[in-house]
């Protein structure tokens, strides 16, 4: 079964560090999302992007954040200088359509640690 | 953002029986709603959904049922395997298709 792949597992990085996670959508699909899990707390939205535009974002995803289809199959999440609070687990999505009934599917995430 | 609650943050049930999981949501303007299992280390797995057209949906072991007035859906999985310990997530959205989660149940199985 296809499924959304997420690079790297666990990044590891310094207060003020730019940092560039890496997703790999469903091959078929169109619309891509992100999501991060703080520890203890509900996994929340950041971004949708479709047709090489965000098509909505969240309060979280200030301008420090920015996404990218680079190619014709990576979706990129970059955050320019990282704080401690963006610790989290974050979370790369896809679906086929924007419509009812087309679930979105998530990677395995990546643990990201900001030290 | 207490949107989506899901009030039981832990459920044991014994193998062979019924699991319910529950959530309750507060906006109405939600009409797809879907339920995700997560084991640990891995991302959320898309198990289930239902439209708001409808009352009940029915895949295998896992059927949802809606109750628009209530503002819940209900997971029900029957019969429970120890496989299906995990934790599931209740999520919503609506006309911007962004997904609002609960906070998750943790099921245990017992064998």
């Amino acid at each position: 079964e296809p499924e959304v792949t997420q690079t790297p597992s666990h990044q590891v990085t310094q207060m003020g560090q730019e940092v560039i996670l890496r997703c790999v959508p469903i091959s078929n699909h169109l619309y891509f999302y992100w999501y991060r899990q703080i520890l203890g707390q509900k996994v929340e939205f950041l971004v949708s992007f479709y047709n090489n535009e965000i098509s909505e974002k969240s309060e979280i995803f200030d301008d420090q954040f920015s996404v990218e289809r680079p190619d014709g199959s990576n979706f990129t999440l970059k955050i320019r200088s990282t704080k401690l609070e963006d610790s989290a687990m974050y979370f790369c999505a896809s679906s086929e359509a924007l419509r009812t009934n087309q679930p979105q599917h998530f990677g395995d995430g990546t643990r990201l640690s900001i030290l | 953002d207490q949107q989506v609650k899901q009030n039981s943050p832990s459920l044991s049930v014994q193998e062979g029986r019924i699991s319910i999981l529950n959530c309750d949501y507060t906006n109405s303007m939600f009409d797809y709603f879907l339920w995700y299992k997560k084991y640990p280390a891995e991302g959320p797995t898309f198990l289930i959904s239902i439209s708001s057209i409808k009352d009940k949906n029915e895949d295998g072991r896992f059927t949802v049922f809606l109750n628009k007035s209530a503002k819940h859906l209900s997971l029900h999985i029957v019969p429970s395997q120890p496989g299906d310990s995990a934790v599931y997530f209740c999520a919503a959205s609506g006309s911007n298709y962004k997904l609002t989660f609960g906070k998750g149940t943790l099921l245990t199985v017992n064998p």
